[in-house]
């Protein structure tokens, strides 16, 4: 399969526990995308990475919240200490180089207990 | 930032009809590309669209920079187009770090 792949598709977890969440992008592409699904807010971009590097995470909350895309491995976006409202879908998505057309993994479904 | 909306909100259908979906945005953009949800949720790319017109089968679009609107246009409508089709800009060329509209919900009924 040579399209965005995402795990978990499903994530449960109790307040105050830790959510990882993995992307591995579409073959040939290096640029990596994080958004969320929030039920009354739609869809909104988190944060913007290449390999070792953070472009723009204008859209990242400033606490609890963090992603790295390593040289070796998938991009994790990390959620320390879960609230409820952290309960959203969150889609991990990528371009290649110099393209701006962005393609969607089928992304994860986080529940906060 | 830049604003996006899209109209109408919903829409509901027979099977066989044609629509259009439009997609207004505040500023100019060097990206925009239309996404249809399923009801399964998965996002997926229906057009990188950012000025032109492009056609995919059943669909087409239109994106006229100059007057900062695009247009969806489904025909001939199937009950597997059902779901919430977004529209998605970025001013930065190069960027995906796309801004969303609210989309428009679909429902076509056999």
């Amino acid at each position: 399969n040579a399209g965005v792949m995402q795990n978990p598709r499903h994530l449960v977890r109790r307040r105050g526990q830790e959510a990882r969440l993995r992307c591995s992008p579409m073959k040939g592409h290096s640029h990596v995308y994080w958004y969320r699904q929030l039920p009354e807010e739609g869809l909104k971009f988190m944060v913007y990475l290449q390999k070792e590097n953070i472009i723009d995470e204008s859209g990242m909350p400033k606490e609890r919240f963090s992603a790295e895309f390593p040289k070796e491995g998938p991009s994790i976006l990390r959620i320390q200490q879960v609230v409820r409202g952290d309960s959203a879908a969150y889609f991990c998505a990528s371009t290649a180089i110099g393209a701006g057309e962005l393609f969607f993994g089928e992304g994860s479904r986080l529940t906060v207990l | 930032g830049i604003q996006v909306e899209q109209s109408p909100p919903d829409l509901i259908l027979q099977e066989g009809a044609n629509s259009t979906l439009r997609c207004n945005f505040s500023d100019s953009v060097n990206n925009l590309q239309w996404f249809h949800q399923n009801p399964w949720g998965q996002l997926i790319n229906l057009f990188y669209i950012p000025s032109g017109t492009k056609q995919n089968g059943r669909l087409s679009a239109t994106t006229v920079a100059t007057e900062r609107y695009s247009l969806l246009y489904i025909s001939s409508s199937q009950t597997t187009d059902s779901g919430v089709y977004f529209c998605a800009v970025e001013r930065r060329s190069g960027y995906s770090t796309l801004t969303f509209g609210k989309g428009t919900m679909l429902l076509v009924s056999p």
